[in-house]
This record gives C-alpha cells, structure tokens and sequence, in this order.
C-alpha cells in the first residue's frame, strides 16, 4: 500500500534553532513531493516541492526540504526556527499519473520563546 | 494573494439529510479537488475533476457522493444521505491547467475546510 509517514507527532525547538520536521514515503515510481502547512482555523498552506533535479529545495518563509531518493525521505528543515513558525506541517506525495495527493498523518511544530 | 473559498464554514445536519458543500476555485485553475479529514485521521483524498468530468476518484467518494460545477465559479460536493462517519473536515483545491502527466506539476491550493458535524 501506498503510504506517508511523519514519525513524530512533534517537535519541540527552541527559537533560533535549526528545525528538522522528518517524512518518509512509501510510493512506487519517482513520485512527486510536498509540504503543506496549517495554521489554526486555515487551509492547507503550500510551502514547497520537489519535482526533479536538485535534491535540496527552498520554499516560502525561509523553509528547505532535502530529497533523498534511497532513504525514501523528503524532511523538511529550516536553519533557524522562528516561534510563528509554530504549526501543523504536512508532508504529502503524489505519484506520476494520478491526481491524488496522499497525506502524512502531520507533525506538530512547537516552536519556544 | 488569489486563494480558494469555501462556504459554510461548519455544517451541522441530520443523519439521512443531503448536503452540499461550496467552493469558489481560484479563478484561472481548471483542475478542482475534494479532501476530508476525519477528527484524528490523516488528510484522504476524493475526488479530482477536470473539464466537467470525474479525473480520478478514491474508495471513499462511493454513489452517496457527487460534485458539479454548476457555474464558471463554484464547485460543490454534495452528499445525498449523511452517515454519522461522514462527519469531517472538507477540504477543498484547485490548481492550474497541468495535469499529471505533463512534465511540470502545479501544487494544489486549498480552501480553509468546512467542518461537517452529523447528527
């Protein structure tokens, strides 16, 4: 079965940290990669992906994620955490092909004064 | 910032009603998408459509379940007869007019959900 996996439910960093929020997948093919993220009360927020070529990408509010196609993971990263970027993140995939993206069961970003 | 809308923001209703939940694409996307999020449970996909038609479903999207897009600017998910386990968070998504076997990927963006509670 197809599936996404953020083994923590969450992370706990202190502001001004470095924060690593992890995602591995489990989808046939060379599928394509996401991060969402949801604030209270708000939809699902594109934040970045990955399509091809380079395996790092960067995307809104100073955010990367690093592709790693033998470990299966896509984690997101961001050098230093700022307390609004205090969330629910989503990793999520899609294979080539379908429509449909598949969602990680998300992680919680807590990020403290 | 364009962004999708969707109306109401929490639909309360009986078990067996039929109701129809409401989204407004951004404008220029030809590509509409529904999700649910079950209290606890991870975001599932639907339904995708496309030029009027059904592109791809999940399981879940079953006869009870069908979508329209009555005019140039709404798209609506309408369920016919509610079960207590469709109560969820429905999420809506719209992106622009490449699909999934073109080359290029468009992310889709998503409205902030309408919470259906069944009674």
């Amino acid at each position: 079965a197809q599936s996404v996996a953020q083994p923590e439910d969450q992370v706990n960093v202190a502001e001004g940290n470095p924060l690593t929020v992890k995602c591995t997948y489990s989808v046939s093919g060379n599928p394509y990669l996401f991060w969402y993220v949801q604030y209270p009360n708000r939809g699902l927020q594109f934040l970045l992906k990955y399509i091809t070529g380079d395996n790092l990408v960067k995307g809104s509010y100073g955010f990367e994620a690093e592709f790693n196609k033998s470990q299966t993971s896509f984690h997101l990263k961001k050098p230093s955490a700022l307390v609004s970027d205090s969330a629910l993140y989503f990793c999520a995939v899609r294979r080539r092909g379908s429509y449909k993206l598949i969602f990680g069961s998300g992680t919680r970003l807590l990020v403290r004064p | 910032e364009p962004e999708v809308t969707q109306t109401p923001s929490h639909q309360v209703t009986q078990m067996g009603q039929e109701v129809i939940l409401r989204c407004v694409p951004i404008s220029n996307h030809l590509y509409f998408y529904w999700y649910r999020q079950i209290l606890g449970q991870k975001v599932e996909f639907l339904v995708s459509f496309y030029n009027n038609e059904i592109s791809e479903k999940s399981e879940i999207f079953d006869d009870q379940f069908s979508v329209e897009r009555p005019d140039g600017s709404n798209f609506t998910l309408k369920i016919r007869s509610t079960k207590l386990e469709d109560s969820a968070m429905y999420f809506c998504a719209s992106s622009e007019n490449r699909g999934p076997g073109t080359s290029g990927y468009n992310e889709q963006f998503f409205g902030p959900g309408t919470r259906l509670t069944v009674l």
